[in-house]
């Protein structure tokens, strides 16, 4: 079975930490994607990869930063923790295979940004 | 205008009914539409995916897409207490700056009761 581990599930900060959420995949996936999700607002992205050293800005890109230095291995960062960045956070990887494409989730972080 | 619309529900029917959940995209230019399920606590899963216009069937489970319309839709026949969840429309981007990029809807939760 895939498996995309989040490194928290609950993670309590103070606003102008500097926080780092740790995405971690095992089949090998080309893309991966940070999103947020909040009551009403439904998944946003945050930022996508297709390839290792390679970003790409989502819809809500500001306040975050990612890293990916291995294939497997997808950071978010949040650079200076504000309250607004309070939220569930959903790491996911993919495949695609023509235009067909499957994403597998993580069991999300729960941040509180206080 | 929101890139992806659903009307976020509540949507509740009796057991046995047909659920019937819509969806509306902004980019005339996707070729790629999915269907994911998000029980309550849990990470989205992968219903359903269509890219042709037409019926896709799948068990209980008709995806329609009409690209003139940019409109897609999920049916869900018979439909049982076990169905009850948040279910999320994703389009993914055609090309350009949205190559790549999979954007959810709001979600809309429905509501099965016996």
């Amino acid at each position: 079975d895939v498996k995309v581990t989040q490194s928290s599930r609950y993670l309590v900060k103070r606003t102008g930490e500097k926080v780092f959420l740790e995405c971690v995949q095992d089949m090998d996936h080309e893309n991966m994607f940070w999103y947020r999700q909040d009551p009403g607002l439904g998944l946003r992205l945050i930022y996508f990869s297709y390839d290792v050293k390679m970003k790409e800005k989502g819809d809500i890109p500001e306040g975050y930063s990612v890293s990916r230095e291995k294939k497997e291995r997808f950071s978010l960062i949040l650079e200076s923790a504000s309250t607004n960045q309070t939220s569930m956070y959903l790491c996911a990887s993919s495949f695609l295979i023509g235009v067909a494409e499957k994403l597998f989730f993580g069991s999300g972080t729960q941040l509180s940004v206080l | 205008q929101k890139e992806v619309e659903q009307n976020s529900g509540p949507l509740s029917v009796p057991e046995g009914a047909i659920a019937s959940l819509n969806c509306t995209y902004s980019d005339r230019g996707s070729q790629s539409f999915f269907w994911y399920r998000q029980y309550s606590g849990k990470s989205p899963e992968l219903i359903m995916f269509i890219y042709s216009n037409g019926d896709k069937e799948d068990g209980r489970f008709t995806a329609q897409l009409n690209k003139a319309s940019q409109y897609v839709s999920l049916l869900i026949r018979d439909s049982q207490p076990s169905d009850s969840a948040t279910y999320l429309c994703a389009v993914r981007g055609a090309g350009g700056t949205s190559y790549g990029k999979l954007t959810f809807g709001q979600g809309t939760i429905l509501t099965v009761h016996p």
